[in-house]
């Protein structure tokens, strides 16, 4: 079974642009989940997506985005990008049942200039 | 809101000894997941506990929750090189994870 897939694997962009990341998940699996990881911060969960509805949410401002196709595959998007953005971002497929472990993907390295 | 805080944020050890990560909830957790990182990579789940005092064993690796369902231990006994990086903690709540900041491992071989 293919594991989680994150595109682009590296990106720089600059302040105030906007940037979207791609996510496609574990076959079958039917939640996604965005984290971003700094070395300062830790693992900061921004949401969850299940059946193309946000079902939870971090405490992330409203730059950040994201949405759930049908396929389950998901997409993330920040729109004017501060340094501050500069992260890895983990996305994360599970099956949708409650307590489900996180299968990671490889990340996006987003460095923002 | 729902905090978990995991000790202690680095260990260096030498290889052979034990390890230890200890990780506390401000609230009663449904379960607690474990996941280890290894430098450059990414999270890989190791283990779910869920039960109230649940104790499991992977190999040298031992995982303990507590009675109160608020704190949760990994062990490791005689670490190996391949033992390196970093183990977070995981604790769910009402269809949230919330990490802890995790416990970067190092060893001198």
């Amino acid at each position: 079974k293919a594991g989680v897939t994150q595109t682009p694997r590296y990106l720089i962009k600059t302040r105030g642009q906007q940037v979207t990341l791609s996510c496609s998940p574990i076959s079958g699996h039917r939640s996604v989940s965005w984290y971003q990881q700094t070395p300062g911060q830790g693992l900061q969960f921004l949401f969850e997506y299940f059946s193309e509805t946000q079902r939870n949410k971090g405490n992330f401002p409203g730059r950040f985005s994201g949405r759930q196709f049908s396929n389950s595959r998901s997409e993330m998007n920040v729109s004017t990008l501060e340094l501050g953005d500069s992260a890895l971002y983990l996305c994360a497929s599970r099956t949708g049942e409650i307590n489900s472990p996180l299968h990671f993907g490889n990340g996006t390295r987003l460095t923002v200039t | 809101g729902q905090q978990v805080m995991q000790i202690p944020q680095y260990q260096h050890v030498q290889e052979g000894e034990d390890f230890t990560t200890y990780c506390n909830s401000s609230t009663t957790l449904s379960n607690i997941q474990w996941y280890k990182q290894r430098p450059g990579g990414h999270p890989v789940f190791l283990i779910q506990l869920v039960k109230s005092g649940e104790v499991k064993k992977q190999k040298r690796l031992t995982f303990q929750f507590g009675e109160a369902k608020k704190n949760s231990s990994l062990h490791i006994t005689a670490t190996q090189t391949t033992d390196v990086g970093t183990y977070f903690c995981a604790g769910g709540r009402a269809q949230k994870l919330v990490f802890g900041q995790g416990t970067r491992l190092t060893i001198n071989p």
